[in-house]
């Protein structure tokens, strides 16, 4: 089955520790987008890439960090310095990344942060 | 910049009433308007989209929504709500400007089916 897969599903870390968060696509699609979704506040964009080797800045970097070196995978670091990281986290993936195409989600990561 | 509102932050239906959410979106030129619900830990699944044409959409589960461009308004709607269709719902727009096909979400609403 096609689908975007992100591991692991609940995801727990200590202060000053940075956390990888892994989102694998098998869709072929091109583009590829992490959210961050904290209740009331619906979804917001941390990092998206449109293309392997090549990502941008969402609304809300600062203190998160990706890579993009495989068409299939996205990986989103939250870094020591992100202040307030205790979120659900959702990865998706569109055919391009033009504004008509649909995004794909997968199920999501819960980070907390004890 | 573009912004989406939805005013409605929980909706209670009966099981079996029509149930309407609504979505007000704030962009300069045609949008690009989508409708996602969102069981409990889970992702988020397309109900429906708009992007030209007829603005009555139809979508899946039986939702559809209307474009209204006079009101900036896409807001959804069911017929019959069946006990299934409680979830959090989010109105989200998109740009053909936007580099890389870059969503703005409203910030959802939670509907409560009673039995």
């Amino acid at each position: 089955d096609g689908g975007i897969t992100q591991s692991p599903k609940y995801l727990f870390r200590k202060e000053g520790q940075n956390v990888t968060l892994s989102c694998e696509q098998n869709l072929n699609h091109d583009a590829m987008y992490w959210y961050r979704q904290d209740p009331g506040q619906g979804l917001r964009l941390i990092y998206y890439s449109q293309i392997v080797n090549d990502f941008q800045k969402g609304d809300i970097a600062e203190g998160y960090s990706v890579s993009r070196e495989k068409k299939e995978s996205f990986p989103l670091t939250v870094t020591s310095a992100q202040k307030n990281p205790t979120a659900f986290y959702l990865c998706a993936s569109s055919i391009s990344g033009l504004g008509d195409n649909e995004q794909f989600f997968g199920p999501g990561t819960r980070l907390t942060v004890l | 910049a573009q912004s989406v509102t939805q005013p409605d932050i929980h909706i209670t239906v009966s099981e079996g009433a029509s149930l309407e959410l609504r979505c007000n979106y704030s962009y300069g030129a045609t949008p690009y308007l989508f409708w996602y619900v969102q069981s409990p830990g889970q992702g988020l699944q397309l109900l429906l989209k708009y992007f030209s044409g007829d603005t009555l959409v139809q979508g899946i589960k039986g939702f559809e929504a209307e474009f209204k461009r006079s009101q900036s308004s896409f807001n959804l709607r069911k017929p019959s709500v069946h006990w299934s269709d409680a979830a959090e719902y989010f109105c989200a727009v998109g740009s053909i400007k936007a580099a890389g096909n870059k969503l703005t979400f409203g910030g959802g609403t939670r509907v409560l089916v009673k039995p």
